[in-house]
């Protein structure tokens, strides 16, 4: 299947600075790419839709100035937690899809998550 | 609104004992259902996509299948390996979200050997 990269796999940092998560298809072009948050025991919640070229569309309750996301190239999406603090941390993953997205049949490939602690 | 539901929420096994694992769907039209396999601190790792118009999808000892009508689809993993521990989870696209992925809770998988 297609590979989705994302680095870094954990990250601790200090309450108050920022940190950048990279999420990278490797073998396939993505326009589109999708940010989850992920709390102990439960599924995955969708933060975010990573647009290539264009402004993300985040889910109710997301703030888009805490979690900014870049989507610069058609293989690389970037979610940056701003002026982290301890409530941010957790696992967050990414996904990338291939198939026909306005359709709706589409088969998703997710990244390996990054622990974020915030301390 | 999709809803998705998975039962059990856990289960044990021992080592060699067939595997049952249940996906409801409250919307049935969807295009297709995928499958994920989630190690702890891990990400999703896609077992089998069913597309719509499938009855089953099969890799190796994994047998998916979808009956859409109902609203269910089932995963069966054959001569179950403690190395089958892990989380799986069920995810359809939702059109009335815009086509997004909506996950069902998962189930939590021990095989003791």
């Amino acid at each position: 299947g297609a590979v989705v990269s994302q680095h870094p796999s954990r990250v601790i940092c200090k309450s108050g600075t920022s940190v950048k998560i990279e999420c990278r298809s490797l073998d396939f072009q993505a326009t589109t790419m999708f940010w989850y948050r992920q709390f102990p025991k439960q599924s995955l919640m969708l933060m975010a839709t990573s647009n290539e070229g264009s402004k993300a569309t985040y889910e109710q309750g997301v703030e888009k100035d805490k979690f900014l996301i870049n989507h610069a190239s058609l293989t690389l999406s970037t979610l940056t937690v701003t002026s982290a603090h301890p409530e941010d941390s957790s696992f967050y993953i990414c996904s990338a899809e291939i198939g026909q997205p306005i359709s709706g049949n589409t088969e998703a490939f997710f990244g390996q998550g990054t622990r974020l602690t915030v301390v | 609104k999709q809803e998705v539901t998975q039962i059990p929420a856990a289960l044990s096994v021992p080592e060699g004992e067939n595997l049952v694992l249940n996906c409801s769907f409250t919307d049935s039209a969807i295009y297709n259902l995928q499958w994920f396999r989630q190690d702890p601190g891990k990400g999703l790792t896609s077992l089998l996509l069913i597309q719509s118009s499938q009855r089953e999808q099969t890799s190796g000892r994994l047998n998916a299948s979808l009956d859409k009508s109902s609203g269910r689809s089932t995963l069966y993993i054959a001569a179950s390996q403690p190395g089958d521990s892990a989380t799986y989870l069920c995810a359809v696209p939702s059109s009335a979200a815009g086509n997004k992925l909506t996950f069902g809770g998962g189930t939590r998988v021990l095989v003791k050997p």
